[in-house]
């Protein structure tokens, strides 16, 4: 069974400019989480979408948007780039909502380089 | 705001050495990952520990989850160059995952 799949794995793209990162879960799983890992850093949480609605949300300014498809795959949409939105952004993939047991698998991500 | 604060932040041991990492918070949570990420690809799950107490090995991996479920370990034993990488626990709260800042294993031959 194929894994969590991201797309593009590597871009590059100038300030002010606009990006769409996609990612498909693993064939079953309902719910996507976005999540933005600085070097150095661990993950830090972005957006949970689950059955095509926002269940969750980080502390990431509105120029960051995502979006979850009929088919359960997902958009991460940031508008108006900055330098520090250098990242690798990761996807994860669970079968469902959780209530605490939030198993998750991971892509492996799409290194966005802003100059 | 869940912290969860991992060290050491760097270790750098011989092969055939033991080593633990820890990971602590003031915050409950309802279970903790651990994952081990290689450079440049994402993390990839190595164990879920839900129940306080709760011991799981995994070959030379031993994970444990505290009593208060706020704060876990990570014990390996006898390393290899192939344990090289970024550990990184993760707490489960309110259907989102909190990281430490991860731990860099370097296992030298």
């Amino acid at each position: 069974d194929a894994g969590v799949t991201q797309s593009p794995t590597h871009l590059i793209k100038t300030r002010g400019q606009h990006v769409t990162l996609r990612c498909s879960p693993i064939s079953g799983h309902k719910s996507v989480s976005w999540y933005q890992q600085v070097l150095g850093q661990g993950p830090q949480f972005i957006f949970q979408y689950y059955e095509k609605e926002e269940r969750g949300r980080g502390n990431f300014p509105d120029r960051f948007s995502a979006r979850q498809f009929p088919n359960y795959s997902s958009e991460l949409n940031v508008n108006a780039l900055l330098l520090g939105d250098s990242a690798l952004y990761l996807c994860a993939s669970s079968p469902h909502l959780g209530t605490g047991n939030t198993e998750a698998f991971f892509g492996q991500g799409t290194r966005l380089t802003v100059v | 705001t869940q912290l969860l604060e991992q060290s050491p932040q760097f270790l750098s041991i011989q092969e055939g050495e033991n080593l633990t990492v820890y990971c602590n918070s003031s915050s409950v949570f309802s279970s903790l990952q651990w994952y081990r990420q290689e450079p440049g690809e994402g993390p990839v799950l190595l164990v879920t520990v839900v129940t306080g107490g709760e011991v799981k090995k995994l070959k030379r991996l031993t994970f444990q989850f505290g009593d208060a479920r706020k704060d876990s370990s990570l014990h390996i034993t006898a390393a290899q160059p192939g344990d090289t990488g970024l550990y990184l626990c993760a707490g489960a709260w309110q259907n989102k995952l909190v990281f430490g800042a991860g731990t860099i294993l370097r296992v030298k031959s």
